[in-house]
Formats: structure tokens, C-alpha cells, sequence
């Protein structure tokens, strides 16, 4: 079984200061996927980035980049001149591919992620 | 194109009632899922379909039923909600289950069970 570990349950920051939020896995697989999704108070889940695990590339997405260390199961989202439409929920979130979808996504408990002005 | 939608946005029960949560994408997407959303907690698959007439259970199944009788459609029955039933109730949809298919989220359902 896939395990996602979210170590910070609330993070807060100044606008326009970089953070950085963190996210381990715990996986036998070789072929993966580990996506951020943002989560506003709208309860919407928003895909905020994604990356294939054989990519030694990190992804990027505009303001939004990660940190993908595949030896040390570690995927950290940094955002860049975070805004204050930045403050929501993010979860950390893996996938793998084969399987049919049996297990789903499995997402790790999230990271509240404040932006103050 | 109204991607995935779910209904109700809130819902309040009495312990031993029942009730149908609604999903239904536009999308034409093959593969959908339903998963929960407790306090302090990540998602929580607890059905999913890989199309039309096949279901199967994820990870915490019980106390759920669903059906898939349509591509477009994929209900999930309480059959006698009990308050650890009281989450948030997010449906997704994607074409089919690969690494290149984004996961489409519908806006959840808020159910408290008294």
C-alpha cells in the first residue's frame, strides 16, 4: 500500500514571500505519479501540478515548482510570489498508473497554507 | 461543458435514513470515482467505476452502495447513514485511469448525519 505524508498541517506567510510545502511518499513502485491539488474554500480541488516519476525534470507550472527527490521519496510544491488567492488547502497526492484505478488517488491530509497581506 | 456535477451541495439525515448522492459528468469520461473528505484527513477513495455497468469498492467501502448504468451517471446510495458517515463527498471523473488523464473534481456534497 501507497502512503503520503504531509508533515505541516498549517503554514502562513506575507504576501509575495516564497514557501514551501512538503511531501513525502512511501512506495514499492517504479512507475508513478505525484500531483499537488489546491483546495480553496470553495471545496473545489484544483490540479496545481504534476509529475511523472521516471522525469528526473522537475515540473514546473508559472508561480509553482517541485522538488522531486525519487531516492528520498520526497515532492515538495514551492510557490513563488505567493498572492493571497494562494490560501487554501493543499494536498499532496499519488497515483499509480497500472492496476486500473483500484486504489485511486492517495492523498496525504494537507497542508492549510495561509497568505497575509 | 458543465464537467462534473453533484447534488446536493448540503445535506442533513437522521441516523437509519437513506439517501442518493448524485454525480454526473458531461465529459464522456470512463472512468469516475467517489471519494470522502474527513476533518484532518486526505480524500478517501470509497467506489469507483470503469465504465458503464462495472463497479468495484476502494478503500473504505462500507455503508455504501453505488451503480453505473450510464457513462454520464454514477450515484452513490447510503442505505442507512450513521453519524461516521458525516464528511464531505467529492465525486471525479477522468477518461480513462492513465497517467496522462487529469482527475476532475465535482464541487462535493456536505452531509451531516444526526
Amino acid at each position: 500500500a501507497q502512503t503520503v505524508t504531509q508533515s505541516q498541517p498549517e503554514m502562513s506567510v506575507q504576501e509575495a514571500e516564497t514557501v514551501t510545502l512538503s511531501c513525502t511518499y512511501d512506495t514499492s513502485e517504479n512507475n508513478y505519479y505525484l500531483f499537488w491539488y489546491k483546495q480553496p474554500p470553495s471545496r473545489q480541488m484544483i490540479l496545481v501540478i504534476r509529475q511523472e516519476a521516471y522525469k528526473q525534470q522537475n515540473a514546473t507550472e508559472n508561480r509553482f515548482s517541485v522538488n522531486f527527490q525519487k531516492a528520498a521519496k520526497s515532492f515538495s510544491l514551492k510557490i513563488s510570489d505567493s498572492q493571497l488567492g494562494d490560501t487554501a488547502m493543499y494536498f499532496c497526492a499519488f497515483m499509480i498508473p497500472s492496476g486500473g484505478g483500484a486504489d485511486g488517488l492517495t492523498f496525504g491530509k494537507g497542508t492549510h497554507l495561509i497568505i497575509q497581506p | 461543458n458543465a464537467g462534473v456535477t453533484q447534488t446536493p451541495k448540503f445535506q442533513v439525515l437522521k441516523t437509519g435514513q437513506s439517501m442518493t448522492l448524485q454525480c454526473a459528468q458531461d465529459m464522456n469520461h470512463e472512468y469516475m470515482s467517489w471519494y470522502r473528505q474527513d476533518p484532518g484527513m486526505g480524500l478517501r477513495l470509497i467506489h469507483y467505476s470503469v465504465g458503464a455497468g462495472i463497479t468495484d469498492q476502494g478503500e473504505v467501502p462500507n455503508g455504501y452502495n453505488v451503480s453505473r448504468s450510464t457513462t454520464e451517471d454514477f450515484p452513490l446510495r447510503l442505505l442507512s447513514a450513521a453519524p461516521s458517515q458525516t464528511s464531505v463527498y467529492f465525486c471525479a471523473s477522468s477518461y480513462s485511469w492513465t497517467s496522462t488523464d487529469t482527475q476532475y473534481f465535482g464541487p462535493g456534497t456536505r452531509l451531516t448525519v444526526l
